[in-house]
């Protein structure tokens, strides 16, 4: 069991506009702005994709895009495209004993 | 091209000991602070510690899980980090990420992986 949750799941068609949430406590999404969003490709890696709650690292297309509201942050990808499929991962920055918690991830597909 | 390349995973047996190395590349070593990461099918992605740069102390921290049976180490000369874990348990089974954050977001936001070592753990 993941310390962040997020949806199993979420589908859009291409050009839409999705939004996955990740929900902590006080303790870690509501702590600090240090909410970061990973995007992973089956058999690859993860890719950074949103660092410090909103803040896109170089390379990254401008359709990603974060905020965070309390406890709960979200990732926002507009205009859908095809090469966005593939699994999201939200973490965010504690400064306890575990440094860094993960979300469990959600799946994002295509129509 | 900034890289890192994990090596040392394979098959063990509960109980039993393994060195993961990861040689880094392209960047300078010394000065960045470095984190594993793995991912189970159970768990999804797990932070394991980090170790801070020369400079910073080598401080190191690690997870709950593993805490007093992982050690994270560096060597600046070679540019190598390891993660030497023992007493392995069948929930320590998983891919195994070295992992190096964006400058000064070193903790919080994971800008370069490597391609991950397999570790499993099974009698």
């Amino acid at each position: 069991q993941s310390a962040l949750t997020q949806p199993a799941s979420v589908s859009g068609s291409p050009g839409q506009s999705i939004t996955i949430s990740c929900t902590g406590t006080s303790s870690d999404v509501g702590r600090f702005n240090y909410v970061s969003w990973y995007q992973q490709h089956p058999g690859e890696a993860p890719k950074l994709m949103i660092y410090e709650v909103s803040n896109r690292p170089s390379g990254i297309s401008n359709r990603f895009s974060g905020s965070k509201s309390g406890n709960t942050a979200s990732l926002t990808i507009s205009g859908l495209q095809a090469e966005d499929e593939g699994d999201y991962y939200c973490s965010a920055y504690t400064g306890s004993t575990t440094l860094v918690v993960f979300g469990g991830g959600t799946k994002v597909t295509v129509l | 091209e900034v890289q890192l390349v994990e090596s040392g995973g394979g098959l063990v047996k509960p109980g039993e000991s393994l060195r993961l190395s990861c040689a880094a590349s392209e960047f300078t070593f010394s000065n960045a602070w470095m984190t594993w990461v793995r991912q189970t099918p159970g768990r999804g992605l797990e932070w394991v510690g980090r170790i801070t740069s020369k400079t910073n102390g080598e401080t190191t921290g690690y997870a709950a899980p593993v805490k007093g049976r992982f050690t994270i180490s560096r060597d600046d000369s070679k540019n190598i980090l390891y993660l030497q874990m023992s007493s392995l348990r069948s929930d320590d089974t998983g891919m195994y990420y070295c992992v190096r954050g964006l400058p000064g977001h070193w903790d919080d936001a994971f800008e370069i992986w490597g391609q991950g070592t397999m570790v499993t753990v099974s009698s």
